[in-house]
């Protein structure tokens, strides 16, 4: 079935650096991908839709700027967290859809800990 | 998308089937429902999905009320690695986004 592969699977970073999270479809072309925030004891929530060759659209509430999102080829978009600060800390998730596949692959998420 | 309901919470004996219900009176058309389980700190993992007919796979069976306004995601045996978020999502087909709801929580029991 379609992969979706996600990277770093965790990383620690200071406050005020950035961070890259990038997101493959391993089998796959994805158009459009998107980004999930999670954090503890809370649903998926849903920051942005990533298309390729595109800007990318954001949820209500969601900081462009911050959150840079890049989804330069159709299997790969990555997610920028810049200037990063401990209320980042959050678990990220990226998913796309096949088009013959079963609805939405997800990746396996990035843990993000801003010290 | 279509909103859906679900409770947020139930147990399950070890061995036994895990009946998960969700509400999506507002279904339209087009919109499939799907089914996705969220161990802890892991990525959605796809379990089944439908758009009328009742479906069964490997892992599960999926019941749609005929109005298509409820659905039940069957567990037929339950084990302890099926303790988990089950998230129940009504979406089309294409590349719409998709929002979560907070799922149901199922520990199973030994």
């Amino acid at each position: 079935g379609a992969v979706v592969s996600q990277h770093p699977s965790w990383v620690i970073c200071k406050s005020g650096t950035s961070v890259k999270i990038e997101c493959r479809s391993l089998d796959f072309q994805a158009t459009t991908m998107f980004w999930y925030r999670q954090f503890p004891k809370q649903s998926l929530m849903l920051m942005a839709t990533s298309n390729e060759g595109s800007k990318a659209t954001y949820e209500q509430g969601v900081e462009k700027d911050k959150f840079l999102i890049n989804h330069a080829s159709l299997t790969l978009s990555t997610l920028t967290v810049t200037s990063a600060h401990p209320e980042d800390s959050s678990f990220y998730i990226c998913s796309a859809r096949e088009e013959t596949g079963y609805g939405y692959t997800f990746g396996s998420g990035t843990r993000l800990t801003v010290v | 998308d279509a909103k859906t309901t679900q409770p947020p919470s139930m147990d399950c004996a070890e061995g036994r089937a895990a009946n998960l219900p969700c509400n999506h009176s507002t279904i339209s058309g087009n919109e499939y429902v799907y089914w996705y389980r969220q161990i802890h700190s892991q990525g959605p993992q796809y379990i089944i999905h439908g758009l009328k007919n009742n479906e069964t796979n490997e892992m599960a069976s999926l019941i749609i009320t005929e109005d298509r306004k409820s659905s039940t995601l069957i567990l037929p045996h339950a084990t302890l690695r099926d303790t988990a978020v089950y998230y129940c999502i009504a979406a089309s087909g294409g590349y719409q986004k998709v929002t979560f709801g907070i799922g149901t929580k199922l520990q199973v029991i030994p």
